[in-house]
């Protein structure tokens, strides 16, 4: 299958800081991918989807101004957390379809834990 | 929009013995439903899908069978090993692109095999 890589695996980081996370589609490409947010023993949560050249779309709920993601190319999507609080602190995972046709299948990377002190 | 429901919510069944997950949908449109194993700190991992034009697939000792009229699936796992304990979960999608690729998941089922 597909392998979807992240970048960091972990992070802590202070109150107040932005954090940055890269998702990496390696040996394939994505014009659509989806970050995720998973507390514990809880299911996956989505928050956007990023579109390859094109703006997020953010699930209701959801402050686009507070994660900000970034799809440059078809390999690469970024979610930054702005100013991020403790509240933030989650398993943040995302994943791509395989291929620029669209598709329905879904590959995650391996998430991302978030600390925020 | 579409919901999900997963259950039951833990599974614990003998080394060797089978175990059945099932879950069911509300939108009689979505036709995609994969399932995913999630293990401890990991992310999901997809090991076996099903298309609404298909009643049942199978991989090795994992299948899925799907029930449109019923709207529901179910994941078979034979000859359960202790490495297949972790979390799983089922989702559906309503197609492929755009708002109709999103998944919707189900709550989650922890599967413990006993050795």
């Amino acid at each position: 299958g597909a392998v979807v890589s992240q970048h960091p695996s972990r992070v802590i980081c202070k109150s107040g800081t932005s954090v940055k996370i890269e998702c990496r589609s390696l040996d394939f490409q994505a014009t659509t991918m989806f970050w995720y947010r998973q507390f514990p023993k809880q299911s996956l949560m989505l928050m956007a989807t990023s579109n390859e050249g094109s703006k997020a779309t953010y699930e209701q709920g959801v402050e686009k101004d507070k994660f900000l993601i970034n799809h440059a190319s078809l390999t690469l999507s970024t979610l930054t957390v702005t100013s991020a609080h403790p509240e933030d602190s989650s398993f943040y995972i995302c994943s791509a379809g395989e291929g620029q046709i669209p598709t329905d299948t879904q590959y995650f990377g391996p998430g991302t834990r978030l600390t925020v002190l | 929009g579409e919901n999900v429901e997963q259950h039951p919510s833990t599974l614990s069944v003998q080394e060797g013995d089978s175990a059945v997950i099932k879950c069911t949908y509300s939108d009689s449109a979505s036709n995609y439903f994969p399932w995913y194993k999630q293990e401890l700190g990991k992310g999901p991992q997809l090991i076996i899908d099903i298309r609404s034009n298909v009643g049942e697939k199978k991989d090795q000792r994992i299948a899925v069978t799907l029930n449109k009229t019923a709207k529901h699936f179910s994941l078979h796992i034979t000859e359960t090993q202790p490495e297949d304990s972790a979390v799983y979960f089922c989702a559906a999608s309503k197609g492929k692109t755009g708002a109709n690729s999103k998944l919707t998941f189900g709550k989650g089922i922890t599967l413990s095999v006993r050795p």
